[in-house]
């Protein structure tokens, strides 16, 4: 199957400092994955695509200077919240876009497991 | 705009108690509609796509139908490890920097009680 991992799984900062979030695809290169943020009992919300070896887009709303995100390498994105504040708390998660993958389907997104950001 | 509506909002079942999750879409051209699972504090976990009306796809007590205006997601005599949040999203035939984003449902919240 197609395994994305992501780091930290929990972090608790700050207000002010900068936190950064790892996106792995573990057993395939992705070269789009898609950054997410989701409130408490609220969907998930899109902020931004990332592909690799180019800039990120991001979705109306979300600033760019604010959420960082780098796709330096086919296995890797990461997420930079910088001068994180409470209202950046979240649970963000990110997935790797597969585009075939045997008998489960073309252009599917796998998700990673979620990293839950505190700022105090 | 493409748009996602899930219903109901929360569903609670007796084991083996079978019933249906409804997800209703617009969207400019459906290259995929997608079925995850999401436990509380977990990413979501992929179960199906479906590309166009009349698919279906089962997995162990889970059978997703398509038409061309909604999913449906029935649950066969559902087990306690079932419970969880279901969420639907559907992609567009759309090109650019964005190709292949979903656009997600708010999710059915299912429990099933022993």
């Amino acid at each position: 199957g197609a395994v994305v991992s992501q780091h930290p799984s929990r972090v608790i900062c700050k207000s002010g400092t900068s936190v950064k979030i790892e996106c792995r695809s573990l057993d395939f290169q992705a070269t789009t994955m898609f950054w997410y943020r989701q409130f408490p009992k609220q969907s998930l919300m899109l902020m931004a695509t990332s592909n690799e070896g180019s800039k990120a887009t991001y979705e109306q709303g979300v600033e760019k200077d604010k959420f960082l995100i780098n796709h330096a390498s086919l296995t890797l994105s990461t997420l930079t919240v910088t001068s994180a504040h409470p209202e950046d708390s979240s649970f963000y998660i990110c997935s790797a876009r597969v585009l075939y993958l045997g008998s489960e389907g073309a252009d599917t997104q796998y998700f990673g497991p979620g990293t839950r950001l505190t700022v105090l | 705009e493409d748009q996602v509506t899930q219903s109901p909002e929360a569903l609670r079942l007796q084991e083996g108690e079978s019933s249906s999750l409804n997800c209703s879409y617009t969207v400019s051209g459906l290259r995929g509609l997608f079925w995850y699972r999401q436990d509380p504090g977990k990413g979501p976990e992929f179960l199906f796509t479906l590309y166009s009306a009349g698919e279906e796809k089962e997995k162990e007590r889970l059978k997703a139908t398509l038409t061309k205006k909604e999913s449906f997601l029935h649950i066969t005599a559902p087990k306690p490890e079932d419970s969880a949040t279901y969420l639907c999203a559907v992609q567009a035939n759309a090109g650019g920097t964005s190709y292949g984003k979903l656009t997600f449902g708010q999710g059915t919240i299912l429990t099933v009680h022993p």
